[in-house]
């Protein structure tokens, strides 16, 4: 079935420093991509999205490039802030004839930022 | 005021007392999902419904049941708790009309905990 993997936490990181954070997934079809962001004591929040190949999605200066021939959809910015530091999930929605809408996703990565 | 609410946040019980978790959501969506969150296992649905006649059980959803009393309320009820129950509970919302992905819209989670 379909299934998102990403890289294992927690993310420690110094104010200003480039993050990186993988995802892949194994899906049939062509599904849509997120990047959901959960910040200490809230509900997730939608960070940004891509839904075909090639695709980016951006957001609060955050990036991720829907990449087919590699399965993956990687986190990534160029300088983290203090503000970043949460949870991150990534996931798909599976597309075509059998949509649910329903998301699949990773098991989260902490991202801690030190000042 | 938060589009997507939840009663309660926090909750302590005891095994074998039954409890409802509550969902209201004022966006105007049809589409509803409750997931739960563990630590390392990302977030994984329980329960969807795309409308009021509409209810149809996720990957997890053994153990729980659900009421659609309108489209603005959906209900995540455990008939006899039971520890391993214990979990971080979101309700979401979407709305696909007219679309081909759907962006989820969460609350802010309700900590449920199982004695």
């Amino acid at each position: 079935g379909d299934s998102v993997t990403q890289m294992e936490g927690p993310v420690t990181l110094s104010e200003e420093a480039f993050l990186t954070i993988n995802c892949t997934y194994t899906a049939t079809g062509y599904p849509s991509l997120f990047w959901y962001v959960q910040y200490p004591g809230e509900g997730l929040q939608l960070l940004l999205k891509a839904t075909k190949a090639d695709d980016k999605g951006s957001n609060k200066g955050f990036e991720a490039t829907y990449r087919k021939e590699t399965t993956s959809f990687h986190l990534e910015k160029g300088s983290v802030q203090v503000s970043d530091s949460a949870v991150y999930f990534c996931a798909l929605s599976p597309n075509g004839s059998g949509n649910t809408g329903k998301l699949i996703f990773g098991q989260g990565t902490t991202l801690q930022v030190k000042p | 005021d938060a589009d997507v609410t939840q009663t309660p946040r926090n909750r302590i019980t005891k095994t074998g007392k039954r409890i409802m978790l509550e969902c209201s959501q004022t966006k105007g969506h049809d589409r509803m999902y409750w997931y739960r969150q563990d630590p390392g296992l990302g977030l994984r649905l329980i329960y969807y419904s795309f409308d009021v006649k509409d209810i149809n059980k996720g990957e997890i959803s053994d153990g729980y049941s659900v009421s659609r009393q309108a489209q603005a309320k959906f209900s995540l009820s455990l008939e006899s708790a039971i520890p391993n129950q214990t979990a971080l509970y979101f309700c979401a919302t979407s709305d696909p009309v007219g679309t081909t992905t759907d962006t989820q819209y969460f609350g802010p989670g309700t900590r449920l905990t199982v004695l």
